[in-house]
């Protein structure tokens, strides 16, 4: 049972344009999101987190929506840069019992920029 | 540069033999998480170790075994390995348990011969 999907494998778009990654989650007892960007050969990098009870964080070029009702999240890239170029991977956690901090992870999406 | 060390890089190793994997957290950070990715599951939790102690686990295998030591580092030991062992380890570290983020390693690549 998945519970946080990526449902684009891939997507491709023009440097300068916005890239917009996507994430569903099913359970509800997540209250923390997290993205990732993973470059070939490394381990994932830490970008940008929201907590459940915002909407939105701004950091730089990136801003995650959280939008509970639908169970959906997103990330924005503006501008997209080449060096942008890499998997990303959506992640949630729900706090368990004594604050475990166990994330569950989407099986990524593959973001190329073309310059 | 996470801050987080993994080592080795690489194992090859054959069925039935046991190997211990070795993560040295970020400097400060007090839990330890160990993920693993395969081709068709994507990364999924293991266990995490806070202080020195177990505190959650997920699909941990009973042959794999993991323990965090006085000075914070922490092994992953799996045996009796199989080819569906074949694997990216990550290792992950962050101060406390609260809401903040975990910071990886780049993976140990285990192969299974």
């Amino acid at each position: 049972d998945q519970q946080v999907k990526q449902n684009s494998p891939s997507l491709s778009v023009q440097e300068g344009r916005i890239s917009i990654l996507n994430c569903d989650y099913t359970n509800s007892m997540f209250d923390y999101f997290l993205w990732y960007k993973k470059y070939p050969a490394e381990g994932p990098t830490f970008l940008i987190s929201i907590s459940s009870i915002k909407d939105k964080n701004e950091d730089g070029r990136f801003t995650v929506f959280l939008n509970k009702s639908a169970k959906h999240l997103s990330l924005h890239i503006v501008p997209s840069q080449p060096g942008d170029s890499a998997v990303y991977f959506c992640a949630a956690s729900a706090g368990g019992e004594g604050g475990s901090e166990k994330l569950v992870f989407g099986k990524g999406t593959k973001l190329t920029v073309n310059p | 540069d996470s801050g987080v060390t993994q080592t080795p890089k690489h194992l090859i190793t054959a069925t039935g033999q046991r190997v211990t994997l070795r993560c040295s957290p970020r400097s400060g950070d007090l839990s330890v998480y160990w993920y693993q990715q395969s081709l068709d599951q994507g990364l999924q939790f293991l266990i995490q170790y806070y202080n020195g102690e177990e505190r959650a686990k997920g699909n941990i295998l009973e042959r794999f075994s993991a323990q965090q030591f006085p000075d914070l580092h922490s092994e992953l030991n799996l045996s009796s390995l199989e080819l569906g062992d074949s694997a990216l380890y990550f290792c992950a570290s962050s101060v406390g348990i609260s809401r903040e983020p975990q910071h990886f390693g780049d993976g140990t690549r285990l192969s299974i011969l």
